[in-house]
């Protein structure tokens, strides 16, 4: 019953540190975001990967890196976070007909920067 | 471009009120998908309905209904008899066939009172 586990569930950070966010499916999709929510924002998608070896830039980039390291697992990394970057981030994940398959959401994973 | 305008910021009922949320879409895309997400107080998105650009037909479970209009580019949501549980934020998202992620609109906040 898990779908997509995202890990930690909370973090602070101090500005200048760095952190990786880690998601994996079990749902055996092609497909994996990472999307951040702020308030009064909506969703904004950060970056995606198509499918397993393939990353892509999503609206809002800019202070991120991913790692598809393999069909299940989707990390973001923040290589030195800024208070900007405090958010709640989600990832999900589809199957390979994205058209048509839902996107499936992780609980989230609320990020503080000090 | 694609985009999704849900006007309404905030809406509060009373228990037992019929309630309606707007969802205006912007696409250039022939095929594309339209999608509502409930997040509850506790934060993870739950998935409620996705709808096709060919299929028109309304739909309703349970308390839930779906009217969808290509002529206005619409895609309404309506809650018959609320509750307190269906207080959340509601999320309308648009995905079109030249793109892999869901475009989300800002949201609407709904607080049910008893």
């Amino acid at each position: 019953n898990a779908g997509v586990t995202q890990t930690p569930k909370f973090q602070v950070l101090k500005t200048g540190q760095s952190m990786t966010l880690q998601c994996a499916q079990d749902m055996n999709h092609n497909s994996m975001y990472w999307y951040r929510q702020d308030p009064g924002m909506g969703l904004r998608l950060i970056y995606y990967s198509a499918s397993e070896g393939t990353t892509d830039k999503g609206e809002v980039p800019n202070g991120y890196n991913v790692s598809r390291l393999n069909k299940r697992e989707f990390s973001l990394r923040l290589e030195s976070a800024a208070p900007s970057q405090t958010s709640v981030y989600f990832c999900a994940s589809s199957d390979l007909d994205t058209l048509v398959q839902p996107q499936h959401f992780g609980d989230g994973t609320r990020l503080s920067i000090l | 471009a694609q985009k999704v305008t849900q006007a309404q910021t905030e809406i509060s009922v009373v228990e037992k009120e019929d309630v309606t949320l707007d969802c205006v879409y912007e696409t250039r895309d022939t095929t594309y998908y339209l999608f509502w997400y409930k997040q509850p107080p506790s934060g993870e998105l739950v998935f409620l309905i996705r709808r096709n650009s060919f299929d028109e037909q309304n739909e309703i479970s349970g308390r839930y209904s779906w009217n969808f209009q290509k002529s206005t580019s619409s895609f309404n949501f309506t809650i018959t008899a609320s509750q307190v549980v269906d207080s959340a934020v509601y999320f309308c998202a648009l995905r079109g066939d030249s793109g892999y992620a869901l475009n989300f609109g800002k949201g609407t906040s709904l607080l049910v009172t008893p």
